[in-house]
């Protein structure tokens, strides 16, 4: 089993739409959360840290469940400029690494 | 640009010829990562130095892999007698404690392998 699985997708929205992915982590020491984005060919980005109480950037919510280690991300009012890959990460506590999912591709389509 | 950079950003390479990567980290960052992408995939976890001291190296990193960070600054990262499932994006990575115990992790534009 993965250490950190995501849905795959692509989930193909049109612009406007509310869309929503998960991810869960099966390492139960994990402190740290964070979502990447990463567009085609190029590294990964800081999309946002998640924390315990939920918290949101602008469009972008995310909310952490640790007695289901989980997380998810909420993309409100989708944009052709959202298409890209959402990569899940988690770090412990104790490591130095972040350790990623496979990533969910999302298509904005207008 | 004061990120991450890696050269060459690019490279072909014959199978059983040696390649290096070299990643010049965000000054002042004493954390550095190497991690390996390919497609379809997310970054994996290859090794990490503290300054100049390896502390952590990935299974994924076998004895054809080394890596170096001679001074604390700059690293390399070699790969021998490269196969064609060397083929990947190698991403180098850097970062520094912040004062609250977390640390925001910055990659370079990668640099992509090709062995044919």
């Amino acid at each position: 089993r993965k250490e950190v699985e995501q849905d795959p997708g692509p989930f193909n929205v049109p612009e406007g739409a509310t869309v929503a992915f998960n991810c869960t982590y099966s390492n139960s020491a994990s402190q740290s959360f964070f979502w990447y984005r990463q567009d085609c060919r190029k590294e990964p980005k800081l999309l946002m840290s998640v924390y315990s109480s939920g918290n949101e950037d602008g469009r972008f919510t995310a909310q952490l469940n640790r007695a289901s280690q989980y997380i998810s991300l909420l993309i409100r009012d989708s944009k052709l400029s959202d298409s890209a890959t959402y990569l899940c990460v988690v770090k412990s506590e104790y490591g130095n690494k972040l350790v990623f999912g496979a990533g969910t591709i999302l298509r904005v389509k207008s | 640009d004061t990120g991450v950079s890696q050269n060459p950003r690019h490279k072909i390479t014959k199978r059983g010829q040696n390649v290096t990567f070299r990643c010049d980290p965000i000054s002042e960052h004493n954390r550095l990562y190497w991690y390996r992408q390919t497609l379809g995939q997310g970054p994996e976890f290859l090794t990490y130095f503290q300054n100049e001291a390896q502390l952590e190296k990935s299974r994924l990193l076998s004895d054809r892999f080394s890596a170096e960070r001679p001074k604390g600054s700059f690293s390399t990262l070699e790969i021998q007698r490269t196969e064609q499932g060397d083929s990947a994006m190698y991403l180098c990575a850097s970062s520094t404690k912040t004062g609250l115990g977390g640390n925001t992790i910055y990659f370079g534009e990668g640099s992509w392998l090709t062995v044919v």
